[in-house]
């Protein structure tokens, strides 16, 4: 696709539910990044991965949260449980072989009431 | 510990005037990346300029450059000429990598006001 493709643009949950979030890169981008963003703050870093596997998850916050990424093209953010602190922007990017800049979805705000 | 310091939460900037917006990081690294970013009251995380660790000149782009000082960890972006359209959040970040980890990391950021 032409830009990175996030799905749904809004999720309003209750509290204990569970939540998938889609994330469609770049044709051809090998690595996919997920982040989350609270209001006012700088977006942070939870989970990374290059083709199919996580090359690095160290800021997933909890077992609650699960990224999958079957093909090594679209990946899921899943979420169990869910938390009244888990409301956020949930920010996806990718980027290409041997490039530097991630380009940016335009997020996936998720609200657990 | 933080890793990426923006130390200015808010700044004001008359139009058509220069601003600086500062960054610090803290890495063992000796490779790494600095990237800023835009994003406006839309939400729209918005690429301005990198700079690579081994890179000898400070980065520009159009109107933002990149003041990259290696040796006090400082990546700091200069706006020349202001325009009201700057006026958006702005988000110092930097690229690890290692053998075991991979990862972009952003900073608190700070809004940027430009005013007529």
């Amino acid at each position: 696709g032409a830009g990175v493709s996030q799905t749904p643009s809004n999720k309003v949950t209750e509290k204990g539910k569970y939540v998938e979030l889609r994330c469609d890169p770049i044709s051809g981008h090998t690595a996919l990044y997920w982040y989350r963003q609270s209001l006012g703050q700088g977006p942070e870093f939870l989970i990374y991965f290059q083709g199919t596997g996580a090359a690095d998850d160290s800021g997933l916050p909890n077992d609650r949260f699960f990224a999958v990424r079957p093909e090594g093209s679209v990946s899921t953010l899943k979420i169990q449980r869910t938390e009244r602190g888990d409301s956020a922007v949930y920010l996806c990017a990718s980027t290409g072989v041997g490039a530097n800049v991630l380009t940016f979805g335009a997020g996936s705000r998720l609200t657990v009431l | 510990a933080q890793k990426i310091t923006q130390t200015q939460p808010g700044m004001f900037v008359q139009e058509k005037e220069a601003v600086t917006l500062d960054c610090t990081y803290d890495t063992s690294d000796q490779s790494y990346g600095l990237f800023w970013y835009k994003q406006p009251s839309s939400g729209e995380m918005i690429f301005l300029i990198y700079q690579g660790s081994y890179d000898e000149q400070n980065a520009t782009e159009g109107r933002y450059s990149l003041n990259f000082q290696k040796a006090r960890k400082s990546a700091n972006l200069v706006i020349s000429a202001s325009q009201l359209g700057d006026s958006a959040m702005y988000f110092c970040a930097m690229r690890e990598r290692g053998t075991s980890y991979d990862k972009v990391i952003f900073g608190p950021g700070t809004s940027l006001s430009v005013i007529p």
